[in-house]
């Protein structure tokens, strides 16, 4: 069975400053890996989708990379905001979707 | 504006009774997914639909039925057979069911608390 993992489980940076999000999961055949976010009592938002064959996806201030050789992603965002801060969430989806249990971003003004 | 809608945003059950959650999306997606999200846990699939009159269980089945009578809507109910039920669920859908391209969408989701 396809594990998903999220580390750190919270970060805290101060604005401005550009960070990295990771996602490791167990099983390289996968479809795609798709990035959310969720804030506190929400549903989740969809960041970016990134297809098994493409090594990454940009979205404005957010860029999403993937290795499945190695079975992972990163999400990189540049130059964080207060309006950033929530929760960050990678699904894996092969036969069905797997989640991380996400890493709790707070960006400090 | 498309969409997914869930209602109600907040649900209490008594103890042996059996609720259901509405889930309705406009998006003309053909499938559509249950998740059920508890605190330090990832998602965890209950059932999902990739057509119309058909559906699989998930992970964690046991204690939830579904139907899909028209692709719009998916319909999740929590019988009194499920031991915890209390959590945070979230209704989602995509394109198609588990496939390249396939993003998957959600919606604001029911928070259920057992009394």
């Amino acid at each position: 069975k396809q594990e998903v993992t999220q580390i750190p489980a919270a970060l805290s940076v101060p604005e401005g400053e550009n960070l990295v999000l990771n996602c490791s999961f167990t099983d390289s055949a996968i479809y795609n890996l798709q990035w959310f976010r969720q804030d506190p009592g929400k549903g989740l938002t969809s960041l970016l989708l990134i297809q098994s064959s493409q090594r990454e996806q940009t979205s404005g201030r957010l860029n999403a990379s993937l290795d499945k050789s190695s079975g992972r992603s990163t999400l990189y965002i540049a130059a964080s905001q207060p309006g950033d801060s929530a929760t960050y969430l990678c699904a894996v989806g092969g036969n069905q979707f797997y989640f991380g249990t996400g890493t709790s971003l707070t960006v400090i003004p | 504006d498309g969409g997914i809608t869930q209602s109600p945003k907040y649900l209490f059950r008594k103890e042996g009774q059996n609720v259901t959650l509405s889930c309705e999306q406009n998006l003309n997606h053909d499938a559509m997914y249950w998740y059920r999200q508890d605190p330090g846990q990832g998602l965890r699939l209950i059932y999902y639909s990739q057509i119309v009159n058909d559906f699989q269980k998930g992970d964690i089945a046991e204690g939830y039925s579904v139907s899909r009578e028209k692709k719009e809507s998916f319909p999740l109910t929590v019988t009194s057979a499920q031991k915890n039920p209390t959590a945070f669920y979230l209704c989602a859908s995509s394109i198609r069911g588990f496939a390249e391209n396939n993003e998957q969408f959600f919606g604001p989701g029911t928070r259920l608390t057992v009394l």
